[in-house]
């Protein structure tokens, strides 16, 4: 029971470059999250998915698009890379009936 | 718009010492949640407090919550090095949905 899973772990990209994050939890959770984490700084979300086939924004969408592929998988994606996108990324899970939000192990993005 | 501050944003203080971090915010929410997060680490939940009046307590850490003067607090009895970490509380911004709002974090230190 891996809880949930973030790929890659680093990724340094070039100004302009494309990719994609991957999340995935085995919790049953219907609910995921994509937060950023900047220096210094608390999380703010990104997106958010209550459930399969259903994404909306949080605080801070501009730049980002998401997937909710599935239960299980949540993907956020970078079309156009910039400076400003250098943070951590934290995806997150919560079942229907709990409060806690249980934390992937964050990938680290580089943007140059 | 939802802000949510905590104080102090940075902590060192001596073994056996007590001290409490405060979080405050800003628009009526009755759901709070205590994060702990070590260097380079995920979030990890410390304590989810539901209703006004809710006080939590784990080890050398109690939190309470009164929603009437929309603050929490995190209190620190005879603190040891282990509780070494950066401290953040988060509020709802939409009650249900767990569209999470996060102070900027209490960063502790504790010296032996």
């Amino acid at each position: 029971n891996a809880g949930v899973t973030q790929t890659p772990k680093f990724q340094v990209l070039k100004t302009g470059q494309s990719m994609t994050l991957q999340c995935a939890q085995d919790m049953n959770h219907n609910s995921m999250y994509w937060y950023r984490q900047d220096p210094g700084m608390g999380l703010r979300l990104i997106y958010y998915s209550a459930s399969e086939g259903t994404t909306d924004k949080g605080e801070v969408p501009n730049g980002y698009n998401v997937s909710r592929l599935n239960k299980r998988e949540f993907s956020l994606r970078l079309e156009s890379a910039a400076p400003s996108q250098t943070s951590v990324y934290f995806c997150a899970t919560t079942g229907w009936g709990t409060y806690e939000q249980y934390f992937g192990p964050g990938t680290r993005l580089t943007v140059t | 718009e939802l802000k949510v501050e905590q104080n102090p944003l940075f902590l060192s203080m001596q073994e056996g010492k007590n001290y409490t971090i405060y979080c405050n915010y800003s628009t009526t929410s009755d759901r709070l949640y205590w994060y702990r997060q070590d260097p380079g680490k995920s979030l990890e939940s410390l304590f989810v407090l539901l209703s006004n009046g809710a006080v939590k307590q784990e080890g050398r850490l109690m939190a309470s919550l009164d929603t009437k003067a929309r603050l929490s607090t995190l209190h620190i009895t005879a603190a040891v090095h282990d509780l070494s970490a950066t401290y953040f509380c988060a509020v709802d911004l939409i009650q249900g949905a767990q569209k999470l709002v996060f102070g900027q974090g209490t960063r502790l230190t504790i010296n032996p």
